[in-house]
């Protein structure tokens, strides 16, 4: 099955600094990989996602880059704000629609 | 709206207990999932539905019991649970269960804690 690493597990940053999350992942049929941050006693809410299709995407602050040959993909949050502080998680879905594979979390710090 | 919603937001139950979790999304998804997120954990897959029908079971113990009367909810019976059950059980709902086409989207969780 699906296989998905994550780094780092805790990331502190200045306010107004960016901030880069980085995933691998081992299954080469793999061609959905979404991004969550869930704030405390909430649910997952969706941020951004990529597929295999694309190189990288871009939403405001937030882009995502997906390397299929080196099985890598990464969030970018640029000019970070307190409310960014957040647990973030990458997920990759195989390609037997067996659901989503999350990678273990970071804990995004925003330093005022 | 992308929304999806859960009762109840917290229970506890002892272990002898029955109990329900319920989920409800009106967005037409017809592919509804239930994970469970431990403290510090990632979320993972326990069941999902696939137009009503039960797709995927990820090995989870009998004590868990899903049921998905309609397209809107799905349902998450609980029967004799363990302490280490305890968790935050979170629902997710997609358009369709097709790999890497649609988007899931999660509720707020219940908040279990088996006593």
């Amino acid at each position: 099955g699906e296989n998905v690493e994550q780094h780092p597990s805790t990331l502190s940053v200045q306010e107004g600094d960016s901030a880069v999350i980085k995933c691998t992942y081992s299954d080469s049929a793999s061609n959905y990989f979404p991004w969550y941050k869930q704030e405390l006693g909430k649910g997952p809410q969706l941020i951004i996602d990529i597929r295999s299709n694309v190189g990288e995407k871009k939403d405001q602050r937030i882009a995502v880059t997906l390397n299929k040959t080196a099985k890598h993909f990464s969030l970018h949050i640029t000019e970070t704000q307190p409310e960014d502080s957040a647990v973030y998680f990458c997920a990759a879905e195989g390609g037997g629609a067996d659901g989503l594979t999350f990678g273990k979390g970071t804990h995004l710090i925003i330093q005022p | 709206d992308t929304e999806v919603t859960q009762t109840p937001k917290h229970l506890v139950m002892g272990m002898t207990n029955k109990k329900s979790l319920k989920c409800e999304q009106h967005m037409g998804h017809r592919a509804m999932y239930w994970y469970k997120q431990k403290a510090k954990k990632p979320p993972e897959l326990m069941f999902v539905y696939s137009y009503e029908k039960l797709s995927i079971n990820e090995s989870v113990p009998s004590r868990f019991s899903p049921e998905c009367p309609n397209s809107s909810l799905l349902n998450l019976h609980l029967h004799a649970l363990q302490p280490e059950d305890s968790a935050l059980y979170l629902c997710a709902s997609s358009q369709a269960l097709m790999a890497g086409s649609y988007e899931q989207y999660f509720g707020p969780g219940t908040r279990l804690t088996v006593t």
